[in-house]
């Protein structure tokens, strides 16, 4: 079964540290990656996604993500955080054959230290 | 360009009620897809609508049903509410064959 694991619930950075958050999926083939981001009150917001080609994905308020087939990670970094970007951020899984069905994991809470 | 709406933005039922909440997709769209996001989880896909048909159920009892209208707007029905589908109802919308949704705010329902 298709599944999406982010490991840390909650994470705090500094302001203008840099940023890490971990997701691993489990899936017979390469699918669709995501990463959202949901500020308090509000929908989901897509930061970035992957479906072939680079395995290095820019996406938009500075983030970017690596595939990496052979740990089945699709990790979400950026090198200066702002307080703004305090958040939560999903991590998400879809099929090659539909990339509507969307598979979540249960995301990371991000808090930024002033 | 108008984006996904949703309505109402938040709604209060008991136990056994029935609910319909609605999404209006982003001009443009022709899929809506519907999701279920409880307190501090991710959301849980429930299904999709394309051309007023069902395409693709998640794990959804069917007392959650939906329909798609001509305008490609849809419509989430719960029947026989529990406590447990309290939660934060999103809807999504896109192009066939794209491989982008756009979310809405969602509606939070309350079941008491």
């Amino acid at each position: 079964a298709q599944s999406v694991t982010q490991p840390d619930i909650h994470i705090t950075v500094s302001e203008g540290a840099s940023l890490e958050l971990r997701c691993n999926y489990s899936y017979g083939a390469t699918p669709y990656l995501f990463w959202y981001v949901q500020s308090p009150g509000q929908g989901l917001q897509l930061l970035l996604k992957y479906f072939s080609g680079d395995t290095l994905v820019q996406g938009i308020k500075g983030f970017e993500a690596e595939f990496k087939r052979s740990q089945s990670s699709f990790n979400l970094r950026k090198p200066s955080v702002h307080w703004s970007d305090a958040a939560e951020y999903f991590c998400a899984v879809a099929p090659y054959s539909s990339a509507s069905k969307i598979i979540f994991g249960s995301g990371t809470r991000l808090s930024i230290r002033p | 360009e108008t984006g996904v709406t949703q309505s109402p933005t938040h709604l209060i039922k008991t136990r056994g009620q029935q609910v319909t909440l609605r999404c209006s997709s982003q001009s443009g769209h022709n899929t809506v897809s519907w999701y279920q996001q409880a307190l501090g989880q991710g959301p849980q896909f429930i299904f999709q609508y394309y051309r007023e048909e069902e395409n693709g159920r998640g794990n959804f009892p069917p007392r959650f049903s939906g329909l798609q209208f001509p305008n490609y707007s849809s419509e989430l029905n719960v029947n026989a509410l529990e406590l447990d589908d309290s939660a934060l109802y999103l809807c999504a919308s896109s192009f066939a064959g794209d491989n982008e949704q756009f979310f809405g705010p969602g509606t939070r329902l309350t079941v008491l």
